[in-house]
C-alpha cells in the first residue's frame, strides 16, 4: 500500500562523503518535493519538481542537488555532507490542479547521520 | 521563511479530553492544511480548508479558519492514546508551473496520557 517510498530509512555517512537518498512513488503525481526536517522543527522545503521542471528554494545550500529521471523516481544528492546536514529528509508528491488545493503525500523519510 | 506559527508548542492531556491547537499565518492563502507526524515517520495529511470555508469536519477533527485574523484551529475531540503525535499547519504558496508549495508551522507536540 505504500505510495511514496523512501530508501533507505536510515543512512549513515562520513563527513564529506557524498550520499544519495532515493524516493519513488506509485501515485503518478506530477509534483515531487524534498524537505529537510531537523529535530523538533518544521519540514523545510529544499526543492520541487513539476515533471522535469526543477525549482530550488533560494536558501537551499549548493551542496544539495536533485535528479528526477522519470515520473516515479527522485533523488537527493548531498555532495559533501557536513555535520549540520544530519536530519530527516522527507519526500512528498502531489497532483497539480487549478488553484492548488491538493494535499501532499509523504514518505516515511530517511534519517541521515553524519560521522 | 516561516509562514505559520503554532500554539501551544506542546500540549499534554488525558485520554478522552479534547485537544485544541492554533495556527497563525502572515500572508493571504488559498488554503490551509493540517498534517500529523508520528515520531520518526512522515507526515500524514489530515484536512484541507479552503480560504472561502470557515469550518470543516473529518471524523473527530474539526478545523476552523478565520482569514480576517489569519488564524486556524484544529480540535481533536475525545482524544485517544494513538493521537499522540506532532501536528503541523501548512499554508500554500505558488511554485513552478502553478504547482503548490507548502510552508509549515513549527508544530504542536501533543501527548495523550492514558
Amino acid at each position: 500500500d505504500a505510495m511514496v517510498i523512501q530508501n533507505p530509512r536510515y543512512q549513515v555517512t562520513q563527513f564529506g562523503k557524498p550520499v544519495t537518498l532515493s524516493c519513488s512513488q506509485t501515485l503518478n503525481h506530477n509534483v515531487m518535493y524534498w524537505y529537510q526536517q531537523k529535530s523538533s522543527q518544521a519540514p523545510k522545503l529544499l526543492f520541487h519538481y513539476y515533471d522535469k521542471d526543477f525549482n530550488n528554494e533560494a536558501d537551499t545550500p549548493d551542496n544539495f542537488q536533485s535528479r528526477r529521471p522519470n515520473t516515479s523516481f527522485c533523488f537527493l544528492d548531498i555532495r559533501s555532507p557536513g555535520l549540520g546536514d544530519a536530519a530527516m529528509y522527507l519526500c512528498a508528491t502531489s497532483r497539480t490542479a487549478k488553484m492548488g488545493n491538493q494535499p501532499q503525500h509523504f514518505g516515511d523519510g530517511t534519517r541521515l547521520s553524519i560521522l | 521563511s516561516q509562514q505559520g506559527e503554532e500554539d501551544p508548542q506542546a500540549l499534554s492531556i488525558q485520554e478522552g479530553e479534547n485537544a485544541t491547537m492554533n495556527c497563525s499565518y502572515k500572508t493571504s492563502i488559498n488554503n490551509l492544511q493540517w498534517y500529523r507526524q508520528n515520531s520518526g515517520r512522515g507526515l500524514v495529511h489530515l484536512i484541507l480548508i479552503r480560504s472561502n470555508e470557515r469550518e470543516k469536519h473529518s471524523g473527530r477533527l474539526r478545523v476552523t479558519l478565520d482569514t480576517s485574523k489569519k488564524s486556524s484551529s484544529l480540535l481533536i475531540t475525545a482524544s485517544r492514546a494513538a493521537d499522540t503525535a506532532s501536528y503541523f499547519c501548512a499554508t500554500d504558496a505558488w511554485g513552478i508551473q502553478g504547482a503548490q508549495k507548502l510552508v509549515f508551522g513549527q508544530g504542536t507536540r501533543l501527548t495523550i496520557n492514558p
